[in-house]
């Protein structure tokens, strides 16, 4: 299993500023995964972020708008930057551990 | 088309009664299906997993797989005022760290 944490859990923003989320992993992990998750849509994957290594976006995403941190095999940060109330949402952190396990969430509202 | 479909509800049953969730998809590549219960300020955690069509149960749960109709459901048995939540379905091509799709979710109410 794996229990994973997210700082801040929530936050509210002025457009034009950037946050970072942190994601806290009680164990090693290779991959560590940083999902999107709007009202009304479904989880998006925004990127996968491997220690060591550029992190992989999918489409859609780009590394200067959500900037990925990787330091260490427990921790990683997923920026986002230069915020507009479209990026309001929830970003979770998501490991996968024999299954697919999830964060708390990070709910951020962008004025 | 979006490649996962799922009736966002909002469903509200009484306690006691049989809850069915369903999903529709799109890509017959779809291998792996998962149901994830996500409640109210909390991130989505796992609660069933098949492999191909079929039936799985645990306890009051119930999952269904039909890959010739490309359409998969999970029963709740005798519900409860704590099943209150949203179920997002889920599926993949391949099982491990293969990319996962999710659907929008239902959000469920139990009414004690």
């Amino acid at each position: 299993s794996a229990v994973i944490s997210q700082k801040p859990s929530r936050d509210i923003c002025q457009r034009g500023t950037s946050l970072t989320i942190q994601c806290q992993v009680d164990s090693q992990v290779t991959m560590m995964f940083w999902y999107r998750q709007q009202p009304g849509q479904s989880l998006t994957l925004i990127a996968t972020a491997n220690q060591g290594s550029e992190a992989t976006y999918e489409s859609g995403f780009v590394i200067d708008k959500f900037p990925i941190s990787r330091p260490n095999l427990t921790f990683s940060t997923l920026t986002v930057s230069n915020m507009s109330p479209e990026d309001s949402s929830i970003y979770l952190c998501s490991v996968f551990v024999e299954t697919q396990y999830f964060g708390p969430g990070t709910r951020l509202l962008v004025l | 088309q979006k490649e996962v479909e799922q009736d966002p509800g909002p469903l509200s049953v009484p306690e006691g009664a049989i809850v069915s969730l369903n999903c529709t998809y799109s890509n017959s590549a779809f291998q792996y299906f998962m149901w994830y219960r996500q409640y109210s300020r909390k991130g989505p955690e796992l609660l069933m997993y098949t492999y191909s069509s079929g039936n799985k149960e645990d306890g009051r749960f119930t999952a269904q797989v039909d890959k010739s109709s490309k359409y998969i459901s999970l029963f709740i048995r005798d519900s409860q005022p704590s099943d209150s939540a949203t179920y997002l379905c889920a599926m993949s091509a391949g099982g491990g760290y293969q990319k996962v799709t999710f659907g929008t979710g239902t959000k469920l109410q139990v009414i004690p």
